[in-house]
């Protein structure tokens, strides 16, 4: 699986935009870029995938460099409940839901109020 | 809406001892996986299953032992726990439909061996 990068820590103010970013310079072109979230003490959540073009739902919007080398995920108001582990994950899709999740040590979110 | 549940959330166990953790779903997907969380390296996958009687080896298999007879359940047994082994147990399951490719987690098991 390729790699990510991301920061290991961001911090940000309740209410206020943030912006995750993530490094993948050695995707394929066709792997999805995934997001997922730890809550502390709580297992792992999907929050989001896409694949070249940018993607919102309900809990955020994931930005997609036109390169694909990079994304950035987007919480538009944080709030306290944001405060967790993101995770950027990339997911070939041919297999179809059987690979196992690969997971880095993403970036620990703290939001102050 | 579907769940996935894990039992207990809380053990503690003596080295030596055989321990199984629970894991059910009602979503009737097909994959399911266990992976364990220590400070410092993250989850790492254990042993995964694509259907009912078919299992497959992860990145840190040695020391645990699963079945999945029936489509729902995949428990996790530590056959001899050793101290090495305190963590936590997350599983997860997984649609197989193509574009469906997302995992849904249980709340975890945090196991400790003494």
């Amino acid at each position: 699986d390729a790699k990510t990068t991301q920061p290991n820590s961001m911090e940000s103010n309740e209410e206020e935009p943030v912006h995750l970013p993530c490094n993948h310079s050695t995707i394929s072109g066709t792997d999805y870029i995934h997001w997922y979230r730890q809550l502390p003490s709580q297992g792992p959540e999907y929050v989001i995938h896409g694949l070249t073009s940018n993607v919102n739902n309900r809990m955020a919007s994931l930005a997609i460099a036109e390169d694909r080398k990079s994304s950035t995920l987007i919480l538009h108001r944080a709030t306290l409940r944001d405060a967790a582990v993101y995770y950027c994950i990339l997911r070939p899709p041919r297999h179809s839901g059987n690979t196992p999740l690969v997971f880095g040590k993403g970036t620990r979110l703290s939001v102050i109020a | 809406d579907a769940g996935i549940t894990q039992s207990p959330r809380y053990k503690i166990t003596e080295t030596g001892r055989q321990v199984t953790l629970m894991c059910h779903q009602t979503w009737s997907h097909s994959y399911m996986f266990w992976y364990r969380q220590d400070l410092g390296h993250g989850l790492r996958l254990i042993y995964y299953s694509a259907a009912a009687d078919i299992t497959d080896k992860g990145e840190v298999p040695d020391g645990y032992v699963v079945s999945r007879s029936k489509t729902e359940n995949f428990p996790l047994t530590l056959e001899s726990a050793t101290r090495s082994q305190t963590s936590v147990y997350f599983c997860a399951s997984s649609e197989t439909s193509v574009g469906k490719n997302i995992q849904y987690f249980g709340a975890g098991t945090r196991l400790s061996v003494l």
